[in-house]
């Protein structure tokens, strides 16, 4: 099945500046990787995601990468702002019929200092 | 866009009870639905496939006789956990997949927070 990891578990960065959270991924057959911001006690609410028929998406500060080959995608954050500060969780999955849960990343827990 | 539904949000049982969850899709049907768990400070775990009028589908390690999924309409599906034991403690969130077109995205419900004592 697919492994998913990702990187850094926890990151701290100065309001203003850009946050970089790295994910790979093992199953070359997967086809979607969205990405998800988690505040305590609440659900995942999808923030961007990418296909693998696309290399880059961009959404106002988001954005999403993805390399293929390599099997690898990170999020992108500029501008850093205080309510961005959550848990982001990376997933990958292979869009079939009825047989397409989420793999998900551990999470990485975004603090953005005033 | 689409909304998914999850009750109750919070649960407290004792242990050796059963306690269901329902996850309903308001908007669009959900042909697939799928449950997920997650321990506090942790990544959401793959618990089961929940397809509409079939059997789900469990994960590796995941009792099917422990965490009952039934998926009797096309925008609803519950799961029951039987005979909950403290260490079922656990927040469980379903998810449900829209499909329109080329478009796909997964929407989750609020989850249900389930503390067995």
């Amino acid at each position: 099945g697919e492994n998913v990891e990702q990187h850094p578990s926890t990151l701290s960065v100065q309001e203003g500046d850009s946050a970089v959270i790295k994910c790979t991924y093992s199953d070359s057959a997967s086809n979607y990787f969205p990405w998800y911001k988690q505040e305590l006690g609440k659900r995942p609410q999808l923030i961007i995601d990418i296909r693998s028929n696309v290399g880059e998406k961009k959404d106002q500060r988001i954005a999403v990468t993805l390399n293929k080959t390599a099997k690898h995608f990170s999020l992108h954050i500029t501008e850093t702002q205080p309510e961005d500060s959550a848990v982001y969780f990376c997933a990958a999955t292979t869009i079939l019929d009825g047989a397409d849960g989420l793999t998900f990343g551990k999470g990485t827990h975004l603090i953005i200092q005033p | 866009g689409a909304v998914v539904s999850q009750h109750p949000s919070r649960v407290i049982c004792k242990s050796g009870t059963s306690v269901k969850i329902e996850c309903r899709s308001l908007d669009f049907q959900a042909t697939t639905m799928f449950w997920y768990r997650q321990f506090p400070k942790q990544s959401l775990m793959l618990m089961a496939t929940s397809n509409e009028g079939s059997k789900a589908t469990y994960e590796q390690g995941v009792e099917k006789d422990k965490f009952l999924i039934n998926h009797a309409s096309l925008t609803l599906s519950t799961l029951t956990v039987t005979s909950a034991h403290p260490e079922d403690s656990s927040f469980y969130i379903c998810s449900a997949r829209a499909i329109s077109g080329l478009i796909y995205g997964y929407t989750f419900g609020s989850g249900t927070r389930l503390t067995v004592v």
